[in-house]
């Protein structure tokens, strides 16, 4: 099974509108981390956000905020207000507490339409 | 404190040939991760070296190798290039231990091999 999945290929927004792009994962450990990666067209991989599966409160950084269901085992992204410079593919992680290897999904590309 | 360097940037090998690509992760992260990007298969996890030990290893082919030195520095080697291997190369450093908030992976800018 996979670890990650992120069932959407591409998605559209409208600048200054809010976005979000989702994360399921599957894990048996109950110990683990969720992480977000932006990836613009120059290739570098950029870390966004992270959430532990403890933390109590959904996490936020910035624009950035993590809607995290650990029931659904759902870890989506959201960004609000939207800029041209969203423009990117974004990753969906997970590291299980076993282990060290980050379990990637196959990304969302996010266009951002002025 | 300086991020994950990879070196070279670019490279352009033809079939047949090996390569050597290098990572240096930053200042006291031990762990550093391989991945291989195309844009048909993603990302996709080559393997992991930790104390210059590999602890993880992903379902790639025996010309795919590597190591870690005892500065945490990592290479790693492809023989027998073959045109699929064409594709980013990516090399993430990490602090060892539980997943917690500052235990992200940080990545280098990438190796873009192109095979001829």
């Amino acid at each position: 099974a996979q670890k990650i999945t992120q069932t959407q290929p591409g998605m559209f927004v409208q600048e200054k509108e809010a976005v979000t792009l989702d994360c399921t994962y599957d894990t048996s450990d109950p110990s683990y981390g969720l992480f977000w990666y932006k990836q613009p067209s120059s290739g570098e991989m950029i870390f966004l956000i992270y959430q532990g599966s403890y933390d109590q409160q959904n996490a936020t950084e910035g624009r950035y905020s993590l809607n995290f269901q650990k029931a659904r085992k759902s870890a989506n992204l959201v960004i609000s207000a939207s800029q041209l410079g969203d423009s990117a593919m974004y990753f969906c992680a997970m590291r299980e507490s076993r282990g060290n290897q980050f379990y990637f999904g196959t990304g969302t590309s996010l266009t951002v339409i002025p | 404190k300086a991020g994950v360097t990879q070196t070279p940037r670019y490279l352009i090998k033809t079939r047949g040939q090996q390569v050597t690509l290098s990572c240096s992760p930053i200042s006291g992260h031990r762990s550093v991760s391989w991945y291989q990007q195309t844009p048909g298969q993603g990302l996709q996890f080559l393997f992991e070296y930790f104390s210059e030990t590999q602890r993880n290893k992903g379902n790639f082919p025996g010309r795919f190798s590597g190591r870690q030195f005892s500065n945490s520095r990592s290479e790693m080697n492809v023989s027998t290039l073959e045109l699929g291997d064409s594709a980013l190369y990516l090399c993430a450093s990490s602090l060892a231990g539980a997943p917690r908030a500052g235990n992200e992976q940080f990545f280098g800018p990438g190796t873009r091999l192109t095979v001829l």
